[in-house]
C-alpha cells in the first residue's frame, strides 16, 4: 500500500487479556519499528526488525510485550496479561534499507485497558 | 546518538518564517541530523534530514552549522497547520538506526 497501515485503530481490553497490534509496512521496506506514545508523553521505542537480523528488543519495558515479523512484511506486537499502564497509542514505522532515508510512520492503535 | 536539545516551546505568526534551533553538540561525524514533527494525534511525519550540508525540500530547509554542533529548521512560510511538536533526532545507521525522540518543540503558529 502506500502507506504503514495499522490494526485496530481502537482496541479496548480488560486487563489480564492479551492483545495482538498488527502492522502492514510499506513494501519493500525492509526495517519495521514499534514505538508507543502514552497520554500527553513522547514517544517510547520498543523494538526494532532489519531484514533477517536478530530484533533489537532493548526497548520493550518487561517479558509480558514480544513481536514478531513473518517473511520479511507484517508484524505483530503481543503484549500478554495487559496492564493499565499498558494504556498509550501503539505507533509502527517502516523504512528502506541504507542509509539517508526517512521513516513512515502509521497512524497508530490506541490501546486502552479497563 | 548525541543528545539534542530544543526549546519547549515557540510562536509564531501565520505566513511568517517558523525558525526551530536544535544543538546537538556532541554529534558524531556519521550521524545525521533527522526533523520530524508530530501533528495532535497522527503519527510523526518526516520533514527532512541532512548530515553536513544545507538541505530544502517542499517542506522546510535545514540548516546545519559548519561545525555540526547546532542546526535550525526553516518553515518558510507557516500555516496554522504547522502547528506541532517538532523533534530533532541524531541518527547513526550503523548503529541500528533507531529513530530516539526527545521532548521536541511545541510549535504554535498563531493567526
Amino acid at each position: 500500500g502506500a502507506g504503514v497501515s495499522q490494526s485496530p485503530s481502537n482496541k479496548v481490553t480488560e486487563k489480564g487479556k492479551d492483545v495482538e497490534l498488527r502492522c502492514d509496512p510499506i513494501s519493500g521496506h525492509t526495517a519495521l519499528y514499534w514505538y508507543r506514545q502514552s497520554l500527553g508523553q513522547g514517544l517510547e521505542f520498543l523494538i526494532y526488525f532489519q531484514g533477517n537480523s536478530a530484533p533489537d528488543k532493548s526497548g520493550l519495558p518487561s517479558d509480558r510485550f514480544s513481536a514478531e515479523r513473518t517473511g520479511g512484511s507484517v508484524s505483530t506486537l503481543t503484549i500478554q496479561r495487559t496492564q493499565q499502564e499498558d494504556s498509550a497509542v501503539y505507533l509502527c514505522a517502516s523504512r528502506p534499507g541504507g542509509s539517508g532515508h526517512g521513516y513512515t510512520f502509521g497512524s497508530g492503535t490506541r490501546l486502552t485497558v479497563v | 546518538d548525541a543528545k539534542t536539545t530544543q526549546p519547549t516551546s515557540m510562536d509564531c505568526a501565520e505566513g511568517r518564517a517558523a525558525n526551530l534551533p536544535c544543538n546537538h553538540s556532541t554529534i558524531s561525524g556519521n550521524e545525521y541530523v533527522y526533523w520530524y514533527r508530530q501533528i495532535h494525534s497522527q503519527g510523526p511525519q518526516y520533514i527532512i534530514h541532512g548530515l553536513k550540508n544545507n538541505e530544502t525540500n517542499e517542506m522546510a530547509s535545514l540548516i546545519i552549522t559548519e561545525d555540526r554542533k547546532s542546526s535550525t529548521l526553516i518553515l518558510p512560510h507557516a500555516t496554522l497547520r504547522d502547528t506541532a511538536v517538532y523533534y530533532c533526532i541524531g541518527l547513526i545507521y550503523n548503529q541500528g538506526g533507531k529513530l530516539i525522540f526527545g521532548q521536541g518543540t511545541e510549535l504554535s503558529v498563531k493567526p
